[in-house]
Order: structure tokens, then sequence, then C-alpha cells
């Protein structure tokens, strides 16, 4: 069964760094989305993509942000400057529609740790 | 806007039991709702959803879910419970006019042998 991937499963970083988030959605999928869940809260939207571009993204995801879909497989989130409140568990998630009843299918989680 | 709500951190359920983990909801229009599980290094796996049509709802690994619209809820049930259904269970709510969810933040679920 096709599933989402995501590299690395956990990464720790100095304040200030930046980190770079990689995931491989599913190869016939055509949105993509960024959440985060920061411990025991609520998993957050960040941003979906959909045709190169960003479609939508939350309050969250300001300047500090990004994505890209570098090739035809990855997508990757890059955090430029990272922050302490920048800690949390990362997931990648695709679907192949964006609305309608479909349902996204969610990778395993980058755990991000920023000393 | 949209929100939901999992009243309970945690569900303590012995094997063989029914159990019920809660969910409500907050949508301005008619919810699209659907439960997602999360088991220990692996991510948030799709259960089951609400769309349209009857009120009970039937999913994965034996799972259903009622839809209550006068109650604003969609409760997650199983009639008989495994020690392998222990998991982490988010319920989660789109508006129809938006393809982004909204999730709860989520319920350990914890089957005693």
């Amino acid at each position: 069964e096709p599933e989402v991937t995501q590299t690395p499963s956990h990464q720790v970083t100095q304040m200030g760094q930046e980190v770079i988030l990689r995931c491989v959605p599913i190869s016939n999928h055509l949105y993509f989305y960024w959440y985060r869940q920061i411990l025991g809260q609520k998993v957050e939207f960040l941003v979906s993509f959909y045709n190169n571009e960003i479609s939508e993204k939350s309050e969250i995801f300001d300047d500090q942000f990004s994505v890209e879909r570098p090739d035809g497989s990855n997508f990757t989130l890059k955090i430029r400057s990272t922050k302490l409140e920048d800690s949390a568990m990362y997931f990648c998630a695709s679907s192949d529609q964006g609305q309608g009843d479909n349902e996204q299918f969610f990778g395993p989680g980058t755990r991000l740790t920023v000393l | 806007a949209q929100s939901v709500a999992q009243p309970e951190d945690q569900v303590n359920v012995a094997e063989g039991n029914p159990l019920t983990v809660k969910c409500t909801y907050s949508v301005s229009g008619n919810p699209y709702l659907f439960w997602y599980v999360q088991y220990p290094n692996r991510g948030l796996q799709f259960l089951l959803k609400y769309i349209t049509g009857d009120n009970l709802v039937k999913g994965s690994y034996g799972f259903e879910a009622e839809f209550n619209k006068s109650q604003t809820s969609f409760h997650l049930k199983k009639p008989s419970a495994l020690v392998s259904d222990s998991a982490l269970y988010f319920c989660a709510v789109r508006d129809r006019g938006s393809y982004i969810p909204t999730f709860g933040r989520g319920t350990s679920l914890i089957v005693h042998p």
C-alpha cells in the first residue's frame, strides 16, 4: 500500500539554525500539506500546496517558513531560523484531490527539537 | 470558523468491552467529519468519515461512528475492544467549503487485557 514517508524521523537543532524537513508524498497525489503538533496539543494546519504554489496557509506559517517541491517526488518544509517554540512533531500529508470528501494520507512525522 | 473538542485525554477500557471516544464539533455549515488513529512512531491513519447519508458510519478495524447533528457530536465506537486498539485517536472536522481539516487534541485509548 502506498504511503507518505518523511525524513528524518528526529531532528535536533540549535536555536537560530535552518532546518529542512523532507516528505515524499504518495506518487499520484497532487495536493500536499504540512501540519505540526506541539507536545500535548492539537494537530495544527500549517500550509497546503498545489500546482507548485501555496494554496492556503495558517497564521503559524510566517516568513520563517517556506515550502518547496524541488523535484517530482519530494516536498520540503524549511524553517529559516528556528525558535524554541518550533519544537514539535511535523506531519506531511497528501491527497489526490483538494476539496470534497477525500481523506488526506499522513506521514509518520518528524520530531523537531530546538535547543 | 470550525473547531473540534475531544473532552477526554484518555479512555481506559477492558478488552472485550465496548468503547466510545467522544468528539464534538462546530462548523458554520454542514460538516465533513473524520476519525484518524495514530500508533506509536506512525503517521495518522484514516479510520472513517461522515459525508452525508446514514448517521452511523462504519470504518476500518471494526470501528464505527455516529453522527448526531442536534448534539453536534461524532463519537467513535467499537462493540468489543482489542488490546491492539490502544493508540491515539484524533477527530477532525472540515467545513464543506474548505479542504483544510481542524483536528482535536487527540484521545489516548488504552485497552487493558
